[in-house]
């Protein structure tokens, strides 16, 4: 199972909205609407911010927005923050029954 | 709290073996399909396995099936996963994490604990 694609980094200016791309195959991203997104702190575990496509768990800002279309998610940050700068990561449930994560993208906020 | 811990990790010879342990608490451990996940140093995030709430079904990666092992023992709360033939490629930190609502979404994560293959 491949690694699903995403940009290396992104950067925006604070307030400014950045988007990440997430692309994958029919085999899981186009398959299901089981697409997650992870942000990761330097040194700490991953936190769940967007589950199936486009839900926010309970309590998350709703700076934070995820949307697809065919094997393609998105994962949009609108008014980035400075707090906002570090890796985020996609994943998405596949056909094989087993779960693929994507490379991982830097947000740097200039 | 709601929160799991991960422990045993350690250094290990290539071919050698090792148990990870995952102590959960502050949630019905035997409700929830568990998994684990690495991450080596500097890399991205890699699926490992998954099991479900009775221990009855596993699933595993094609680059740990038939070496790494995935258990459960709901009575002490604890997830476990039994790696055999170690190679330097499985050198991460091992992230154990709770299934959320839906599929292939991980709401609970240790803060993992680091496995060194090395001669």
């Amino acid at each position: 199972q491949s690694a699903l694609t995403q940009p290396a980094s992104v950067s925006g200016s604070p307030g400014q909205s950045i988007t990440i791309s997430c692309t994958g195959t029919s085999s899981d991203v186009g398959g299901y609407n089981y697409v997650s997104w992870y942000q990761q702190l330097p040194g700490k575990a991953p936190k769940l911010i967007i589950y199936e496509v486009s839900n926010r768990p309970s309590g998350l800002s709703n700076r934070f927005s995820g949307s697809k279309s065919g094997n393609t998610a998105s994962l949009t940050i609108s008014g980035i923050q400075a707090e906002d700068e570090t890796d985020y990561f996609c994943s998405s449930y596949t056909t094989s029954s087993t779960v693929v994560f994507g490379g991982g993208t830097k947000l740097t906020v200039l | 709290e709601v929160q799991v811990v991960e422990s045993g990790g350690g250094l290990v010879q290539p071919g050698g073996s090792l148990r990870l342990s995952c102590a959960a608490s502050g949630f019905t451990f035997s409700s929830y399909w568990m998994h684990w996940v690495r991450q080596a140093p500097g890399k991205g995030l890699v699926w490992v396995s998954r099991i479900n709430s009775d221990g009855s079904t596993t699933t595993y990666a094609d680059s740990v099936k038939g070496r790494f092992t995935i258990s459960r023992d709901n009575a002490k709360n604890t997830l476990y996963l039994q790696m055999d033939s170690l190679r330097a490629e499985d050198t991460a930190v091992y992230y154990c994490a709770r299934a959320g609502s839906g599929r292939g979404n991980f709401d609970l994560w240790g803060r993992g604990t680091l496995v060194t293959v090395s001669s």
